[in-house]
């Protein structure tokens, strides 16, 4: 199965700080994308980088993909209590029709 | 003007019951999918539809079938409810052309009793 690993699973931080979550998986892919989730609220897409891409940026968020490692990190940089969510890496695999494999996700909040 | 919209937002229902969950996008996408997220926030796809026709059908019960009658709906029937349908599905569309970004409705929470 290509479905992902996400570390940690909470994360609770400090409002003006850095979170950083992780993404493993395990075969090969053509992209990874994160969503966020908002509690009781559907996905919403923040970012996508190809496997060819190691870094990206937008906005105060970056990702970076070692595919090597078949790992990407998701860094939220001068965080607001409006990012407080839950995180969701997601992956596109090499063949075959397009459909995302998710982790499990990781629980982001933002103390005030 | 909500580009993926899903209806109903809540459905309560008793085991064994018949149920459909409607599901429309505006975007002008080609491709369609159905998800099933659990009580630990596991999303899992379920079925994916491109220009009304069945694409991927992840190993779901025969009880499940999605209807799509054209390429801005998806439906997904479910007969013979049970306890363990119980979860929050997921409606989402995609540009098939543009690998990747998928936009997703707000949900509907079913809760078989």
């Amino acid at each position: 199965s290509q479905q992902g690993e996400e570390d940690p699973q909470a994360l609770s931080i400090q409002e003006g700080e850095n979170a950083t979550m992780n993404c493993s998986y395990k075969t090969s892919i053509n992209n990874l994308q994160w969503y966020r989730q908002n509690s009781g609220r559907g996905l919403v897409h923040l970012i996508l980088i190809r496997s060819n891409e190691r870094e990206k940026h937008s906005g105060r968020l970056r990702v970076t993909l070692d595919t090597s490692k078949k790992s990407s990190s998701l860094l939220i940089t001068a965080s607001r209590a409006a990012d407080t969510a839950s995180y969701f890496c997601a992956m596109v695999g090499e063949q075959g029709a397009q459909k995302l494999v998710f982790g499990q996700g990781t629980r982001l909040t933002i103390n005030p | 003007d909500t580009a993926v919209s899903q209806t109903p937002k809540y459905l309560v229902t008793q085991m064994g019951n018949d149920k459909s969950i409607k599901c429309e996008q505006n975007l002008g996408h080609d491709t369609m999918y159905w998800y099933k997220q659990d009580s630990k926030k596991f999303l899992k796809i379920m079925f994916s539809y491109n220009n009304k026709e069945l694409i991927i059908n992840e190993t779901v019960p025969n009880r499940f079938s999605p209807k799509s009658p054209d390429k801005a709906h998806l439906n997904l029937h479910i007969n013979s409810l049970e306890l363990g349908d119980s979860a929050v599905y997921f409606c989402a569309s995609q540009d098939s052309g543009r690998a990747g970004e998928q936009f997703f409705g707000p949900g509907t929470r079913l809760t078989v009793l």
